[in-house]
């Protein structure tokens, strides 16, 4: 079963430009989650999806972020226009649907996309 | 307020010997989860171990061990018989019931073990 993946893996890009991140879940994981790195600090929840509606994006810093998620499958983090403090890495995870216990640990994690904003 | 801390930004540890990372945790819910992940130096986040708040017994999987001290709110990994494919950051992590499905995390920690 092929995990979590993203796209790009890196990338970079000058302050003002526009990037789009990209995330596919594990099949049939109704649960997406964006999270970001920036360097030095602690990762930080950006926003939960379920199927395509979104379920909490309290972490989004900005209305510079968007993301979407149509029809459920993969899922696209849209920074415009991307600013030096946005450079981090940006993590996205999976879950089954039904796993809002505790006790799910199934968030699986996909590699991250490396932005680096010059 | 920081919820999750890992007061440990590096540590060294040699090979065959085990290693302590220490986490500490903040919230006020009854009902918590405590996460450990490995990020090795490819990126990926592994998940190592799961402890919940109502779990009686620490949580042991395979050479990871989770030292529970609930009155202390402490959550510290235990590494035994560490091998060099164990360097990596290793960051801690806290789900709780009145935060949804979000996952707090620490800082990390690299362990860098020398042959």
């Amino acid at each position: 079963e092929a995990g979590v993946t993203q796209f790009p893996s890196h990338s970079v890009i000058e302050k003002g430009q526009t990037v789009t991140l990209r995330c596919d879940p594990i099949s049939g994981h109704d649960n997406l989650y964006w999270y970001r790195r920036v360097m030095g600090k602690e990762i930080k929840f950006l926003l939960h999806f379920v199927k395509e509606s979104k379920q909490d994006e309290s972490g989004m810093p900005n209305n510079r972020f968007l993301a979407e998620r149509t029809g459920g499958t993969y899922s696209t983090l849209k920074v415009q226009p991307a600013e030096l403090e946005d450079s981090g890495v940006y993590f996205c995870a999976s879950s089954p649907p039904g796993t809002s216990a505790l006790r799910s640990y199934e968030q699986y994690f996909g590699p991250g996309t490396r932005l680096t904003v010059t | 307020a920081q919820k999750i801390t890992q007061t440990q930004p590096g540590m060294f540890v040699q090979e065959k010997e085990a290693v302590t990372l220490d986490c500490t945790y903040d919230t006020s819910d009854q009902s918590y989860g405590l996460f450990w992940y490995k990020q090795p130096s490819s990126g990926e986040m592994i998940f190592l171990i799961y402890q919940g708040s109502y779990d009686e017994q620490n949580a042991t999987e395979g050479r990871y061990s989770l030292n529970f001290q609930k009155a202390r709110k402490s959550a510290n990994l235990v590494i035994s018989a560490s091998q060099l494919g164990d360097s990596a950051m290793y960051f801690c992590a806290m789900r709780e019931f009145s935060n949804d499905y979000k996952l707090s995390f620490g800082a990390g920690t690299t362990v860098t073990v020398r042959a």
